[in-house]
């Protein structure tokens, strides 16, 4: 199988403008997870989905949300970035919530 | 709330010697427990996990993890560590009720030759 698919892999952006990252879970994954990653903060939950509806969320502003499609797939946006908002984004998929996620090689961004 | 804790920031073995990185926890409810390695530039891999059962776990490339419910501890352990294995570790936790995962941390394994 196909592992857990994350585009684009790099991201340069200014501050002020938005951003999709999207991902894609191994086939039969219905449960998707976005984390961020920074060296100051460390790994950080922002949210889960499985099947379509979004079932707990991190501690972070509203500028960052998600969704997820009919295919699993799932996209998360970020407005008005800011410069605190560079990090590895990593998006990870299990079957059931008791099993465990795996990660994709994660969307590097880094905001100007 | 959830939480991990890795209370060593580096360790540092000898290849051949065994290799222990340290975790505990705190759930209100029963765990389901997580190890994984991260290599650079790259995302995380799975190595093993807790959800019941045996405390002993075994999971990829000859690691094992301890679950101790009376230290809330699930340390991973490698009897003999390769210069491979030097990498960047991640304990997690989940509540059994919730659907996010706590990550510690992270422990710096270097194995030197």
């Amino acid at each position: 199988k196909a592992g857990v698919t994350q585009t684009p892999r790099y991201l340069i952006k200014t501050r002020g403008q938005q951003v999709t990252l999207s991902c894609s879970p191994i086939s039969g994954h219905r449960s998707v997870s976005w984390y961020q990653q920074t060296p100051g903060q460390g790994l950080q939950f922002l949210f889960e989905y499985f099947s379509e509806t979004q079932r707990n969320k991190g501690n972070f502003p509203g500028r960052f949300s998600g969704r997820q499609f009919s295919n699993s797939r799932s996209e998360m946006n970020v407005s008005t970035l800011e410069l605190g908002d560079s990090a590895l984004y990593l998006c990870a998929s299990s079957t059931t919530s008791g099993n465990p996620q795996f990660f994709g090689p994660g969307t590097r961004l880094t905001v100007l | 709330a959830q939480s991990v804790a890795q209370p060593e920031d580096q360790v540092n073995v000898a290849e051949g010697n065994p290799l222990t990185v340290k975790c505990t926890y705190s759930v209100s409810g029963n765990p389901y427990l997580f190890w994984y390695v991260q290599y650079p530039n790259r995302g995380l891999q799975f190595l093993l996990k807790y959800i019941t059962g045996d405390n002993l776990v075994k999971g990829s490339y000859g690691f094992e993890a301890e679950f101790n419910k009376s230290q809330t501890s699930f340390h991973l352990k490698k009897p003999s560590a390769l210069v491979s294995d030097s990498a960047l570790y991640f304990c997690a936790v989940r509540d059994i009720d919730d659907y996010k995962l706590s990550f510690g941390a992270g422990t710096t394994v270097t194995v030197r030759a």
